[in-house]
């Protein structure tokens, strides 16, 4: 069965400094990649997703993240953080199980930032 | 668009009793999810389905937990009897894809109902 490890249930930069979060798969077979955020009392809403189409995506807020097939990684960053990226950061992965394809997701990389 | 509708947002109920929680999927999603999300964890799945059918449930704890998506649009999600572990947000998503091409499709998510067990 896929699984998602992300390294760090709590992330803290000032404002201004470099985001990282880290997440790592394991599969064979490279799936489908994805990072979401979820700000308090709401549902996760998609940053980005990687498709095979290049290995360094682009998403919303300035985030980016880059596919590593050799380290089995899908790292999150962004160069400069802003108080409002403070929320939980979900990596998850979207293999196919016996025809089907099934989301899995990380436990959670709360991101801090301070003043 | 529309999003994904879930009600109610908190329910708060005993042990033993038994809840319910509604979702309306994003209209045109052939494709829905319900997740538990336990405190300080990430999204587990527990079912998903294709239009009315299930694809996925290995995760239910169907001794307990049942959900259904009657004609393909909506779906429910009933606990009876609830125990103390169920207390968790519930998420709903859907996705426009199916299952066999869904991979590379995001998740839309509602803003989940709240359960609190006591």
């Amino acid at each position: 069965a896929q699984s998602v490890t992300q390294l760090g249930s709590h992330v803290s930069v000032s404002e201004g400094a470099l985001v990282l979060l880290r997440c790592n798969y394991s599969s064979s077979v490279p799936p489908y990649l994805f990072w979401y955020v979820q700000y308090p009392n709401q549902g996760l809403q998609l940053l980005l997703k990687y498709t095979s189409a290049a290995t360094l995506v682009k998403g919303i807020n300035g985030f980016e993240a880059e596919f590593k097939k050799s380290e089995t990684s899908f790292h999150l960053t962004k160069p400069s953080a802003h108080m409002s990226d403070a929320a939980e950061y979900f990596c998850a992965v979207s293999d196919r199980s016996g025809g089907s394809y099934i989301p899995t997701f990380g436990r959670g990389t709360s991101l801090i930032v301070h003043p | 668009e529309a999003g994904v509708a879930q009600s109610p947002r908190y329910k708060i109920i005993e042990k033993r009793q038994s809840v319910a929680f509604w979702c309306n999927p994003i209209s045109g999603h052939a494709t829905l999810y319900w997740y538990q999300q336990i405190l300080g964890q990430g999204p587990k799945l527990l079912i998903q389905f294709q239009n009315n059918g299930v694809v996925d449930d290995s995760q239910l704890p169907k001794d307990r937990f049942s959900a259904e998506r009657l004609k393909g649009v909506d779906s429910t999600l009933k606990i009876q009897p609830a125990k103390l572990e169920d207390s968790a947000v519930y998420l709903c998503a859907s996705s426009p894809g199916t299952p066999a091409s869904v991979g590379n499709s995001p998740l839309h998510f509602g803003n989940g109902t709240r359960l609190t067990v006591t």
